[in-house]
C-alpha cells in the first residue's frame, strides 16, 4: 500500500525558515517525481515544486523560486521542503504527493494527508 | 487566474451524468496526462482519475476523457457522496510548471 505522510509543519515567525518533510512507502520511491502542493486557507490548490526520481531535476512556482528548496533522499525514501524566508501568504496546509507513471509531471496519484504551517508573530 | 480553467460550479441529482471539464492549451493538456483530485469540506484531497487510470478504490462510475485541449472528468450515476471540490492538473512545457485549475465545486441536488 502507497503511503505519504508529511511532518515538521508548525507555527513560524515572519522571516523564518522550517523543513518539511515526507515519508513515502509502498512503491519503488527512486522511481517516480515528488511534489508538494498548498492549500491556504479558503483557497483552491496550489502547486509548489516538483523533484524528478532518479535525476532529481527540480522545478518552482514563481512565488516560491529561491526562498524554498526541495531535495530528496532515495535511500531513506524521503523528500524534504526547506522553507525560508516565510511570508503570511505562505501560511497554508502542505501536501506531498507522488506524480504518475505517465510522461511530464502533475498527475499525482498519492496524497499525503497535509501538514499546517503557520506564518505569524 | 488559474493556467487551467475548470467551472465554478456544476450541480446535478443523483443518479444523473455529470462532466466536468478542464480547459488548458497545446503546451499542457494537449500534451500531458491530467490528474483529477477530489476534495470533501477541505480535507486532504484523493485522487479520482490519473491520465486515464482510475486508482484502485475509486468506483468506475467516474472516467477521464481529453480532446484536444480539454480534459474531462465524467461521473456516471451521481451518488451523494460525490459532492466535493474537483480539482485538474497537468504539467506545462512551456513555462516548465505544474499547472492547476481553480475547481469545480460539485453539488448534488
Amino acid at each position: 500500500e502507497v503511503q505519504v505522510v508529511e511532518s515538521g509543519g508548525g507555527l513560524v515567525q515572519p522571516g523564518g525558515s522550517l523543513r518539511l518533510s515526507c515519508a513515502a512507502s509502498g512503491f519503488t520511491f527512486s522511481s517516480y517525481a515528488m511534489a508538494w502542493v498548498r492549500q491556504a486557507p479558503g483557497k483552491g490548490l496550489e502547486w509548489v515544486s516538483v523533484i524528478g526520481g532518479s535525476i532529481g531535476s527540480t522545478y518552482y512556482a514563481d512565488s516560491m523560486r529561491g526562498r524554498f528548496t526541495i531535495s530528496r533522499d532515495n535511500s531513506k525514501n524521503t523528500v524534504y521542503l526547506l522553507m525560508n524566508s516565510l511570508r503570511a501568504d505562505d501560511t497554508a496546509v502542505y501536501y506531498c504527493v507522488k506524480d504518475g507513471p505517465y510522461s511530464g509531471y502533475g498527475d499525482f496519484d498519492y496524497w499525503g494527508q497535509g501538514t499546517l504551517v503557520t506564518v505569524s508573530s | 487566474q488559474s493556467a487551467l480553467t475548470q467551472e465554478a460550479s456544476v450541480s446535478g441529482t443523483v443518479g444523473q451524468k455529470v462532466t466536468l471539464s478542464c480547459t488548458g492549451n497545446s503546451n499542457n493538456i494537449g500534451t500531458y496526462a491530467v490528474g483529477w483530485y477530489q476534495q470533501i469540506s477541505h480535507g486532504a484531497p484523493k485522487t479520482v482519475m490519473f491520465g486515464n487510470s482510475l486508482p484502485s478504490g475509486i468506483p468506475d462510475r467516474f472516467s477521464g476523457s481529453r480532446s484536444g485541449t480539454t480534459a474531462s472528468l465524467t461521473i456516471s450515476g451521481l451518488q451523494p457522496e460525490d459532492e466535493a471540490d474537483y480539482y485538474c492538473s497537468t504539467w506545462d512545457y512551456g513555462l516548465s510548471l505544474v499547472v492547476f485549475g481553480g475547481g469545480t465545486k460539485l453539488t448534488v441536488l
